[in-house]
């Protein structure tokens, strides 16, 4: 979606380094979603934000909503080959009927 | 509950050829998507419906395609007549929106559609 853009498209890391990826929205954010999707699979919920300067983690990934909400960041620490695939932020617009839309994806390799 | 089921999980099918595809959605979740995934364009919206009524529809790129929803159980997307284009991977989405914001999207594992 043009409407939700991430960087980078795609990611290369040693194992044990840290890494981010970003989500920039051209518009105000309701809801901030993300997923992780293993290569022919469909996709795995990690988190959903709402507030602004939201914080959450899962296990090793944690992500942001910022103040303005437009633009979201995950962090990934000490990665390993098991966080390799790719990653989607998806976002609400509107409180009406929620129509979920999504960014291009960034693909993460973890490398032993 | 099983998820949401997507059937068939790969189809190929000559060029011209009508193809429907099935899902299943969550038991009790109101509204439910159609996406189509590319390589080259990601992971589009093509239709999403709440409470089995279509709510928008933009997404579904030519009159070929063509959606429904006839219960709460039951949605099926159907390309009549198929071409080249279309092979892509198709998610269904089902979701239960609670007031302003939804609970997460809970997705099908995809169909992989190869228009030959």
């Amino acid at each position: 979606s043009q409407e939700l853009e991430q960087s980078p498209q795609s990611l290369i890391v040693q194992e044990g380094k840290n890494l981010t990826i970003n989500c920039t929205s051209s518009k105000t954010l309701y809801g901030l979603y993300w997923y992780k999707q293993k290569y022919g699979e469909g996709l795995i919920f990690l988190m959903m934000l709402q507030k602004g300067g939201e914080e959450k983690s899962h296990e090793k990934i944690t992500a942001k909503l910022d103040e303005k909400k437009q633009q979201s960041s995950l962090h990934i620490t000490a990665s390993q080959p098991s966080h390799a695939g790719i990653y989607l932020c998806g976002a609400v617009f509107s409180g009406g009927y929620n129509k979920l839309i999504f960014g291009a994806g960034t693909r993460l390799a973890v490398h032993p | 509950d099983a998820g949401v089921i997507q059937s068939p999980r790969h189809e190929v099918t000559e060029m011209g050829q009508e193809v429907t595809l099935r899902c299943k959605p969550i038991s009790g979740h109101n509204s439910l998507f159609w996406y189509r995934q590319t390589m080259m364009r990601g992971l589009e919206l093509l239709i999403y419906f709440n409470n089995n009524v279509p709510i928008d529809d933009s997404g579904m790129p030519e009159d070929r395609f063509s959606a429904k929803m006839p219960n709460a159980s039951f949605s099926t997307l159907k390309i009549q007549p198929s071409e080249p284009r279309d092979s892509a991977v198709y998610f269904c989405a089902s979701y239960q929106q609670v007031g302003a914001l939804g609970t997460e999207a809970f997705f099908g594992q995809g169909t992989r559609l190869t228009v030959v």
